[in-house]
This record gives structure tokens, sequence and C-alpha cells, in this order.
């Protein structure tokens, strides 16, 4: 079993349509939760982080961290075409080197 | 401001031969990671650099990988005798401290491509 688990998709979901996104992960030394985007050929680049447990909101972002479940959630209201990408969850504790999932690929269609 | 180079952005050689990737981190990031993106895998990490020393190398896969960083600022990360399965995208991030957390910037990748 993989530290961190992501589901690869593709999710495909409507222009306007609520998305949520998902990793679990086994280590329970993670205490910092970070989001990043990846369009088609590009770098990731960071979306969204979070320190322990709670909810964080930016704009139509919203990522929540339950350490007791060990599940995090990256929700995106009002989804865009321009959303469309693949939404890695990355997390780190103990460590200066964060631990990346498969990442899921996003398409929202006009 | 410049982000995180790379270069190439992309390499196709032929087995068994020497490769050599570039990446030019932010101006006054310290921390310099280097990561491999397989079709529909998550980021691999290779190694980690903190100025010019390397105190993470436990991701390279096998000792044909090696990489350096001089002037704590310009890394190469250099595949000998490169086999099939060294077909990825290579990732270069930079981040400012080594700090737990610390956003890490992206390069665009070098797509390597082995035949």
């Amino acid at each position: 079993q993989k530290e961190v688990e992501q589901d690869p998709g593709p999710l495909s979901v409507p222009e306007g349509a609520i998305v949520s996104l998902n990793c679990t992960y086994s280590n329970s030394a993670f205490q910092y939760f970070m989001w990043y985007r990846q369009y088609s050929r590009k770098g990731p680049e960071l979306l969204m982080y979070t320190y322990s447990s709670g909810n964080k909101e930016d704009g139509r972002f919203t990522a929540q961290v339950d350490k007791s479940s060990k599940y995090i959630s990256l929700f995106i209201r009002d989804s865009q075409p321009s959303d469309s990408a693949t939404y890695l969850c990355a997390m780190n504790g103990g460590s200066y080197i964060p631990t990346f999932g498969r990442g899921t690929s996003l398409i929202v269609h006009p | 401001g410049a982000g995180v180079s790379q270069s190439p952005s992309n390499k196709v050689t032929e087995k068994g031969k020497d490769v050599e990737l570039r990446c030019d981190p932010i101006s006054g990031h310290t921390a310099l990671y280097w990561y491999r993106q397989s079709l529909g895998q998550g980021l691999e990490f290779l190694i980690y650099f903190q100025g010019n020393s390397a105190p993470d190398k436990s991701g390279l896969p096998s000792d044909r990988f090696s990489a350096e960083r001089t002037g704590g600022s310009v890394s190469t990360l250099t595949i000998q005798r490169t086999q099939q399965e060294d077909s990825a995208v290579y990732l270069c991030a930079s981040s400012l401290d080594r700090q737990y957390y610390n956003e890490q910037f992206f390069g665009p990748g070098t797509r390597l491509t082995v035949l």
C-alpha cells in the first residue's frame, strides 16, 4: 500500500458542477497538506496548503483535512473548463520531502 | 520575475547513451528538488539539495543517476547508459528554505524519451 492513495480518474463533470477530489494516507506524521494543479505539459503549481486538520477556503476552492480519518479533500465550486487539469495532493511531516499522490485528472466540459 | 527553467524541454536519445538535464532555480532559493513523473504516475522523488550539498539522495533509482549543484544555483541531473524505463518527464522544483513546509515552484520539465 502506498503512503498516499489518490484515484487517477479521469473525472468528467459539466461546467458549473461541484467537484470533490480526495486523497487518503497512512502516515500519521503528516501535518502539512497541499494541493497542486498541473496543466498538460506544464509543471505543478501550488493551489492550496493546509496545516493539520480543518478547512481552508480560497475563492471557489476549499481544502479539508480530517486527520482522524487520514483523509483530505479539495472541493471546487462552480467548476469551469479552465479547471480541467490534473490535481495532485501532497503531504509531509518530519521530512523536507513531500509525498505526492498519483494525481486525479479532471475534465470540465462546457 | 523568472520562474524555474529547465533545459532541454524535450530529449530523445538512444538506449545506452548518457544525458544531462539542467535546472535553473528561482534566484535566492536554497532548496532544489528533482522528481520523475511517468505516465499516470505521481511525482517520484529523486534527490534534494540544500545549497550545494545533497542531504537526501534516497530517491535515485540506480547508480546510473547522479546530480550536482554548483554555486547554490544551477543543477544538473545526469543519467548514464540510459534505459527505456528511464523515459519520463523530469521535473525540477525550488523553494526558499528547508522548513517542513515551503512552497515548491516547479519548472516545466524535461520530457525524456529513450529509444
